[in-house]
């Protein structure tokens, strides 16, 4: 089985500028979530969707969006980009129904880079 | 919020011997606590976990203790070897299966050969 997978893998953006980040889940799991890492501030959660809709959102500002599609591909957005989103970009799918275990496999991430 | 912390941030073992790292949370409605371990370059993987309903868990060599009433769990590694030097971290959540964990800010263990 395929695991998560997160595209781009490294991207170098401008302040101001905007990014779409993407993530594909593991094959059959409804459930996809969002995290920032940096040194030093371990991981923060951005939000989670199920089922195409927002279930959770984290402490971030309005300039963080994200959706999911119907095959449960999700992508994030950050828009007016600033040197404090340098980040890595982690992906986690979980699988909900009978059997589930709480475990987040996440993806290798997507590194920004904001100049 | 939940709000999670980690000590110590670096910890340095020789090879054989045991690693323990502790993690404190402020909410007490937090009943389902994972540790993630994240190596050099790597994605985090689930290593072990524990509800609250349970103690303490036990998996080959390492074990996970939890005590809800000063709200502390720790995370200990017995037998050390270089493969467990790595990034740990703890989180907590309110709902077991709830993905917006909170995380702590990880704890990078060194074993030393």
């Amino acid at each position: 089985k395929a695991g998560v997978t997160q595209t781009p893998r490294y991207l170098i953006k401008t302040r101001g500028q905007q990014v779409t980040l993407s993530c594909s889940p593991i094959s059959g799991h409804r459930s996809v979530s969002w995290y920032q890492q940096t040194p030093g501030q371990g991981l923060q959660f951005l939000f989670e969707y199920f089922s195409e809709t927002q279930r959770n959102k984290g402490n971030f500002p309005g300039r963080f969006s994200g959706r999911q599609f119907s095959n449960s591909r999700s992508e994030m957005n950050v828009s007016t980009l600033e040197l404090g989103d340098s980040a890595l970009y982690l992906c986690a799918s979980t699988f909900y129904g009978q059997g589930n275990t709480g475990e987040l496999f996440f993806g290798e991430g997507s590194r920004l880079t904001v100049l | 919020g939940e709000n999670v912390e980690q000590h110590p941030s670096t910890l340095s073992v020789q090879e054989g011997d045991s690693a323990v790292i502790k993690c404190t949370y402020s909410d007490s409605a937090s009943n389902y606590f994972p540790w993630y371990k994240q190596e050099l370059g790597k994605r985090p993987q689930l290593i072990i976990d524990i509800r609250s309903n349970v103690g303490e868990k036990k998996d080959q060599r390492i074990a996970v203790t939890l005590n809800k009433t000063a709200k502390h769990f720790s995370l200990h590694i017995t037998e050390t070897q270089p493969e467990d030097s790595a990034v740990y971290f703890c989180a907590a959540s309110s709902f077991y299966g709830n993905n917006r964990l909170a995380f702590g800010k990880g704890n990078q263990v060194v074993v030393i050969p």
